[in-house]
């Protein structure tokens, strides 16, 4: 088990420039979420996949943000024309099934200048 | 709708004292409920977490929490604090069967004094 990664740790950008996140699960994980935290808040549920289907997208925060996860196994989160509104901290979640416990990413903190 | 509301964003305690972090949820459905923590530039690590059956939980690292249904809470707790429990610890509630979908409390952040 060596864990979700997520790559890169940190991104500064610059505002209307586009962003893209790595996540990459648990290898035997079928299950893989996002969730954005800001500052001094709790995790905010965007999106999950179970394997490469798109369980649900509603909770995306607006049309510039989309998640794909074409294999079934790493993940991207893409956001374009970047806001000062968008600077978080990313996590990727994954986990074995439903009701399985998730296991998180260290996160990539995005810095939009 | 979900929501959950921790009862306090800091709280400083005492090395070997107790500690204890309030959270209230609200669920329309039979809540699983969970308590996570977090360290510095790290990911959330589980706690424990509470589904059915003994409403008193134990985690990881000596804590545990009781769900109390006619009070809506699963508060945590730990009988006597050590300095490597300094951390931010969340509170968080998903839609029953569905489990994954957490929604996550505002947070509490643990100062512990030796």
């Amino acid at each position: 088990d060596t864990g979700v990664s997520q790559d890169p740790r940190h991104k500064i950008t610059k505002r209307g420039q586009n962003v893209t996140f790595r996540c990459d699960p648990i290898s035997e994980h079928n299950r893989l979420y996002w969730y954005r935290q800001t500052l001094g808040q709790g995790p905010e549920f965007l999106t999950y996949f179970q394997n490469e289907a798109q369980l649900e997208k509603s909770r995306l925060l607006s049309d510039r943000f989309s998640a794909e996860r074409p294999k079934g196994s790493f993940s991207t989160l893409e956001i374009q024309r970047t806001e000062q509104g968008d600077s978080a901290m990313y996590l990727c979640a994954s986990s074995l099934a439903t009701n399985s416990p998730l296991h998180f990413g260290n996160g990539t903190r995005l810095t939009v200048t | 709708a979900q929501s959950v509301t921790q009862l306090g964003s800091h709280v400083s305690v005492s090395e070997g004292a107790l500690v204890l972090l309030r959270c209230n949820y609200s669920s329309s459905v039979p809540p699983y409920l969970f308590w996570y923590v977090q360290y510095p530039n790290q990911g959330l690590q589980l706690l424990l977490k509470y589904t059915t059956g003994a409403t008193l939980v134990k985690g990881i690292n000596g804590f545990e929490a009781e769900f109390k249904k006619s009070e809506t809470s699963f508060h945590l707790t730990k009988p006597s604090a050590h300095m490597s429990d300094a951390a931010e610890y969340f509170c968080a509630v998903s839609e029953g069967a569905a489990g994954n979908k957490l929604t996550f409390g505002g947070g509490t952040r643990v100062l512990v004094k030796p």
